[in-house]
């Protein structure tokens, strides 16, 4: 069965970065998509991005372009994500997701991240 | 970037009643050469992820009851259940899935009156 096992939480610092990492099984890695999602306290869900494991052909939302990396280990089956200049507003729970036809079907457990001097 | 408008915020609906859940987009998600509506929803409890519901706004995902149904084209679309149950109590998402960047309504938090 498809299954996406992200990372553990994290606490960074105002200014530092993070990396997600979600693993991917039960599939073809390279021929699924990968989106980006992330959903602040109580608040709704936000769509980051999107790459292509079998290129690395990546769209992020012009929200965080610049500040947000997307890639790929095809060895591994392993995308990771990594937000830089972290805010407090950042503080979220990262989900990534496996694409079907377009959408986000199958979903990872989340990784809270929280940012806090 | 497509805006996804969910109405209302919050609905208390009693057992067994229906549930109306509405969504509408700021411009048509509706592909005409295959004529399927770039719609999907989301079902989310508490500490969990999403759950897909709805996709192509009326397609059932496998394992969903058939008391959850989807409908509308174009720019307004509806989520109805037939019966509320007690575990459907959740927030409920759509989401377009059209064009990138991909955009999620608001939320709507559907609670037992």
């Amino acid at each position: 069965q498809v299954q996406l096992v992200q990372s553990g939480a994290e606490v960074k610092k105002p200014g530092a970065s993070v990396k997600v990492s979600c693993k991917s099984s039960g599939y073809t890695f390279t021929s699924y998509y990968i989106h980006w999602v992330r959903q602040a306290p109580g608040q709704g869900l936000e769509w980051m991005g999107i790459i292509n494991p079998s290129d690395d052909t990546i769209t992020y939302a012009q929200k965080f372009q610049g500040r947000v990396t997307v890639t790929s280990d095809t060895s591994t089956s392993t995308v990771y994500m990594e937000l830089s200049s972290l805010r407090s507003d950042d503080t979220a729970v990262y989900y990534c997701a496996r694409d079907h036809v377009g959408l986000t079907y199958y979903w990872g457990q989340g990784t809270l991240v929280t940012v806090s001097s | 970037d497509i805006v996804m408008t969910q109405s209302p915020d919050s609905l208390a609906v009693s057992l067994g009643e229906r549930a109306t859940i509405n969504c509408k987009s700021s411009q048509s998600v509706l592909y005409s050469p295959s004529n399927k509506n770039y719609l999907a929803w989301f079902q989310q409890k508490p500490g969990q992820p999403p759950k897909l519901l709805i996709y192509w706004s009326s397609t059932r995902d496998s394992g969903v009851p058939d008391r959850f149904s989807g409908s509308g084209s174009g720019t307004d679309f509806t989520l109805t259940i037939s019966s509320l149950q007690a575990e459907d109590v959740a927030v409920y998402y759509c989401q377009q899935y059209s064009s990138t960047p991909r955009t999620f309504g608001q939320g709507t938090k559907l609670e037992i009156k």
